[in-house]
């Protein structure tokens, strides 16, 4: 069964600073991969997805992440954090082949510090 | 305006009193699904449809019923509910697979 680890679950930077949030899956063949946010008493919002066009993805709010299958990881970052980014962040991936199982991380909650 | 709509949004009940939380998604999505969110465990899916009159099991479906009649609405039953149920639930709906899922604003369920 696929499993996707995210290493960090509380991670704190300055505001301005390189957000860097790590996930790695244990699939071997490429899956399709997400990153979700979830502000306080919200539901999840999808930040970004990986599907096999190119290994770099953009997303909303100036996040980024990057698919690298040699090291099966999708870390996402954003150059200068925002006070506004903090929330807690999740990554996700699917088989291509597994229906519509959809498999999370266990999240990384994000503290923006002024 | 695109959304999955739950409802409620907050439920406290007692153990063994039968409920359902609605599910409903205005987008003809295919795809739908049910996640619990858990401190220190992440989501997990409850149940997951492909289509409708087609539903399987997630991760952790033990306690729950679903049904898939209409396209649009995917409830979720508790036919006996327990505390081990306390949770905050999550719908979703995807048009595809790599589109990635649209969330429901969640429902708190607490089981006294």
């Amino acid at each position: 069964a696929q499993s996707v680890t995210q290493l960090g679950s509380h991670v704190s930077v300055s505001e301005g600073a390189l957000v860097l949030l790590r996930c790695n899956y244990s699939s071997s063949v490429p899956p399709y991969l997400f990153w979700y946010v979830q502000y306080p008493n919200q539901g999840l919002q999808l930040l970004l997805k990986y599907t096999s066009a190119a290994t770099l993805v953009k997303g909303i709010n100036g996040f980024e992440a990057e698919f690298k299958k040699s090291e099966t990881s999708f870390h996402l970052t954003k150059p200068s954090a925002h006070m506004s980014d903090a929330a807690e962040y999740f990554c996700a991936v699917s088989d291509r082949d597994a229906g519509n199982m959809l498999t999370f991380g266990g999240g990384t909650r994000l503290m923006v510090k002024p | 305006e695109a959304q999955v709509t739950q409802n409620p949004r907050y439920l406290i009940t007692v153990t063994g009193k039968k409920l359902t939380v609605t599910c409903s998604q205005n987008m003809n999505h295919e795809y739908m699904s049910w996640y619990r969110q858990d401190p220190g465990l992440g989501l997990r899916q409850i149940y997951y449809s492909m289509n409708v009159e087609v539903t399987d099991k997630g991760d952790v479906p033990e306690g729950y019923k679903v049904s898939r009649k209409e396209k649009r609405n995917f409830p979720l039953i508790l036919e006996s509910p327990s505390p081990n149920q306390t949770s905050l639930y999550f719908c979703a709906s995807s048009l595809h697979q790599g589109l990635g899922y649209t969330f429901g604003s969640g429902t708190r369920l607490t089981v006294v």
